[in-house]
């Protein structure tokens, strides 16, 4: 149980481009999917927090208009970068928990790796 | 703020034990613990609330100390799939986000 997809799993695109990441809860309703970056040997950086049916809350840093964030059913969060440059090449991972997000553990997807040329 | 864990990094043959620590300067409601395999998403191991507890599955187990705001994560006699990379992720709030450490990359050698 507790299967979370993300797709896709990789993509190329040239500069300019928008990317948009979907991430899908399979067998369970998330309340709260998270949305996270990490750099190669480095942390899960948290880019923001979305509830269904309500804005996104983005961490100090993450600008808003460049990463937009969808969270339209509690089986479903989308990340969309816009207006791509290599400097937003990363790893993109996110992540759904049920309930409160304290104590609830948090179950991952696969993870994006977004290249940009 | 970031929890910082110790040690960075560690080498085992299997069958040693290991500990890996994770210490925040805020009061914590929770720690989580996940393991991050190359290239795979993390997977979570346990969660620990604040009032101090010890849990454990297996091989490996977990205590919080709510006083010290520290989290240490016990793994006995390591086995080869237990390599990767171990991040704690500590929570102020019940209905908070998590913000993980730096990691721990656990290497165990045949």
């Amino acid at each position: 149980g507790a299967v979370v997809s993300q797709h896709p799993s990789r993509v190329i695109c040239k500069s300019g481009t928008s990317v948009k990441i979907e991430c899908r809860s399979l067998d369970f309703q998330a309340t709260t999917m998270f949305w996270y970056r990490q750099f190669p040997k480095k942390s899960l950086m948290l880019m923001a927090t979305s509830n269904e049916g309500s804005k996104a809350t983005y961490e100090q840093g993450v600008e808003k208009d460049k990463f937009l964030i969808n969270h339209a059913s509690l089986t479903l969060s989308t990340l969309t970068v816009t207006s791509a440059h290599p400097e937003d090449s990363s790893f993109y991972i996110c992540s759904a928990s049920t309930g409160l997000a304290g104590n609830q553990p948090q179950h991952f997807g696969d993870g994006t790796r977004l290249s940009i040329l | 703020q970031q929890p910082v864990q110790s040690p960075q990094a560690v080498i085992l043959r299997e069958g040693e034990d290991a500990v890996i620590n994770c210490s925040s300067s805020k009061a914590l409601y929770s720690v989580h613990w996940y393991r991050q395999k190359h290239g795979e998403a993390p997977v979570f191991l346990m969660i620990l609330l604040k009032g101090g507890e010890q849990k454990g599955h297996d091989k490996i187990s977990a205590s919080f100390n709510e006083k010290k705001q520290q989290s240490s994560l016990y793994l006995t006699a390591s086995q080869l799939s237990y390599s990767g990379t171990y991040f704690c992720g500590t929570g102020i709030q019940s209905r908070g986000k998590l913000i993980f450490g730096q990691g721990t990359e656990l290497s165990v050698k045949p």
